[in-house]
């Protein structure tokens, strides 16, 4: 089955603690996409990456980070900088250019306790 | 910056109404113009998707319509039934920087 893996669905950070969401994809996609969802706000873009070993800062990076080792992977860290981190994230791969179909994972669910 | 603005934010249809749902861009160079669904909990999916070379494309009940002048896109949902209910978003892909930008989403409630 090919498609985009989201892991945990479900987590929760205690302040002042790093966290990694982990995102696989085996759809052969060059480009990857982390977004933040908040009631009301939309889809706002993290970060993404066109090709291994480049990224690049979206709308809102500021107490994030993240990397690009191997094509499948791109794993997100929130880190005790991200003020608010209680979100839900999405993680997104397309063949990239930009105007090809973008296939989501299922979320992440980060809850702060 | 806001790339694309999408509108109504919420919308409430009757069961067999239509709903429609707008979405402005700014960027001339956008070449594809898709919309997405969501269900609660889950992640967005591709709808349908048009691109600009044509002003109109249905897929069932979905009709995607294209205003090139007006810098516009619509989706429309012919006979709107309560498993339509859902989160849609519009997107317009900046070709040149690799980004993809979505609108603010609507959330559509089809009421039986």
């Amino acid at each position: 089955d090919g498609g985009i893996t989201q892991s945990p669905k479900y987590l929760f950070r205690k302040e002042g603690q790093n966290v990694t969401l982990s995102c696989e994809q085996n759809l052969n996609h060059d480009a990857m996409y982390w977004y933040r969802q908040d009631p009301g706000q939309g889809l706002r873009l993290i970060y993404y990456s066109q090709i291994v070993n480049d990224f690049q800062k979206g709308d809102i990076a500021e107490g994030y980070s993240v990397s690009r080792e191997k094509k499948e992977s791109f794993p997100l860290t929130v880190t005790s900088a991200q003020k608010n981190p209680t979100a839900f994230y999405l993680c997104a791969s397309s063949m990239g250019q930009g105007n090809t179909e973008a296939f989501f994972g299922q979320g992440t669910r980060l809850t702060v306790v | 910056q806001q790339q694309v603005k999408q509108s109504p934010q919420s919308l409430i249809v009757q069961k067999g109404g239509i709903s429609i749902i707008n979405c402005a861009y700014e960027n001339t160079a956008f070449d594809y113009f898709p919309w997405y669904q969501q269900f609660p909990g889950k992640g967005p999916a591709l709808l349908i998707a048009i691109r600009p070379d044509v002003s109109e494309k249905k897929e069932g009940r979905f009709t995607i319509s294209f205003n090139k002048s007006a810098k516009q896109f619509s989706l429309h949902i012919m006979d709107s039934q309560p498993g339509d209910s859902a989160t849609y978003f519009c997107a317009a892909p900046p070709s040149n920087t690799g980004k993809l930008i979505f609108g603010q989403g609507t959330t559509l409630q089809v009421k039986p």
